[in-house]
């Protein structure tokens, strides 16, 4: 079976300008949680998604938005670019809205977005 | 708000055993992970404590203490493979919240 995928795997973009990252979680698994890993750091929780609807946000600006699609796949948006937003996106699926030791996030292997 | 704390880096032996300790504060609690990360790649999970105690996998430990707010990482027989980052993370509600990392180096 498929991991978790994301597209695209890097990124250049420049101050002010918007992106789309997307995510196609495991077959199977109905929540999608986005986070943000800068270099050196653990990942920070900014979204989480299940059955197409926001359950969770983590403390992130208004610039940042998510969605959910119908077949569980997700996008994350951010306008407004800033430096600070540079940054590897990570995606994890689940089969549960809550983790737990038979359903813990999966990772994909993120977009590393560089902002100039 | 959430603190998780682990040490920045360790170095250990091929062949010998390392512990990886975490200390937490948080808000909410449904259960401390410990992910894996190599350099470049995804977050791979390794263990999960919900519960008081040590849990078993193979060459990997892993142990809670949820009156102390601790929990460690005990990996035996280290190998090569095993260099990377230890990601600490307590589940609260929907959220992981994790630690900064812990870059383990295994020497020959």
């Amino acid at each position: 079976d498929a991991g978790v995928t994301q597209s695209p795997t890097h990124l250049i973009k420049t101050r002010g300008q918007h992106v789309t990252l997307r995510c196609s979680p495991i077959s199977g698994h109905k929540s999608v949680s986005w986070y943000q890993q800068v270099l050196g750091q653990g990942p920070q929780f900014i979204f989480q998604y299940y059955e197409k609807e926001e359950r969770g946000r983590g403390n992130f600006p208004d610039r940042f938005s998510a969605r959910q699609f119908p077949n569980y796949s997700s996008e994350l948006n951010v306008n407004a670019l800033l430096l600070g937003d540079s940054a590897l996106y990570l995606c994890a699926s689940s089969t549960q809205l809550t983790q737990g030791p038979d359903q813990p996030q999966h990772f994909g292997d993120g977009t590393r977005l560089s902002i100039l | 708000g959430q603190n998780i704390d682990q040490p920045t880096e360790m170095t250990a032996t091929e062949g010998a055993i390392v512990q990886i300790n975490c200390t937490y504060q948080t808000s909410g609690f449904n259960g401390l992970f410990w992910y894996q990360q190599h350099a470049g790649e995804a977050p791979t999970f390794l263990s999960y404590n919900v519960l008081d105690g040590l849990e078993e996998k193979g060459r990997f430990s892993s142990f809670l203490s949820r009156s102390k707010g601790y929990s460690y990482l005990l990996l035996k027989e280290l190998q090569m493979k095993d260099s990377a980052s230890y990601l600490c993370a307590v589940g609260s509600g929907y959220a992981l919240n994790f630690g900064k990392g812990t870059s383990l180096l295994v020497t020959p």
